[in-house]
């Protein structure tokens, strides 16, 4: 078992939709999660990060954290097709990112 | 803020040369900077973790003398593929973090120098 599962799409969706990609996680010692956004051929930019279970706003995205579940989401409101990428769910465990295998995202106009 | 560049962004070299990629933390100082490895549709596989002013830590399966780290100061750390051969043609990028920031475990990403080896 992967220690970060991240479904690896394709997710197609129309502009406007609420999109909803999430990763689980083995380890609980897990600490930082965070979420990139990575255009191809791109290296992954920073999107969110969080610390503790709990939900963290900014703009149209939504982290989601559930420590007790070992899951985490990501939410991405009103999209648009600027937002098609792929996006990587990452962890911090002793100081190494470790990252989901990355959901590929289509918003189609 | 937060800006990590790399240079080059592309670089195409014959088998049996070495090529340097530079990573430069651009606004801010990196003790600690990393240097990953990705494949067409696969994740990033860390490589080596390079600190600043000491010897880098290599991943498991990496060789340490066919990947050269160097990080010479606090915003640059370099990566040498010596004798570069095809399958080490891939998608190289760098992250920095910034150990003063209250998320001092985020890692910041550069976009990335895409090699290739004939």
């Amino acid at each position: 078992q992967k220690e970060v599962e991240q479904d690896p799409g394709p997710l197609s969706v129309p502009e406007g939709a609420i999109v909803s990609l999430n990763c689980t996680y083995s380890n609980s010692a897990f600490q930082y999660f965070m979420w990139y956004r990575q255009y191809s051929r791109k290296g992954p930019e920073l999107l969110m990060y969080t610390y503790s279970s709990g939900n963290k706003e900014d703009g149209r995205f939504t982290a989601q954290v559930d420590k007790s579940s070992k899951y985490i989401s990501l939410f991405i409101r009103d999209s648009q097709p600027s937002d098609s990428a792929t996006y990587l769910c990452a962890m911090i465990l002793s100081s190494k990112l470790i990252f989901g295998t990355g959901t590929r995202l289509q918003v189609f106009p | 803020g937060a800006v990590v560049s790399q240079h080059p962004s592309w670089v195409i070299c014959k088998s049996g040369t070495s090529v340097k990629i530079e990573c430069r933390s651009l606004d801010f100082q990196a003790t600690t900077m990393f240097w990953y490895r990705q494949f067409p549709k696969q994740s990033l596989m860390l490589m080596a973790t390079s600190n600043e002013g000491s010897k880098a830590t290599y991943e498991q399966g990496v060789e340490k003398d066919k990947f050269l780290i160097n990080h010479a100061s606090l915003t640059l750390s370099t990566l040498t593929v010596t004798s570069a051969h095809p399958e080490d043609s891939s998608f190289y990028i760098c992250s920095a973090r910034d150990s003063l920031l209250v998320s001092g475990e985020t890692q910041y990403f550069g976009p990335g120098t895409r090699l290739l080896v004939l």
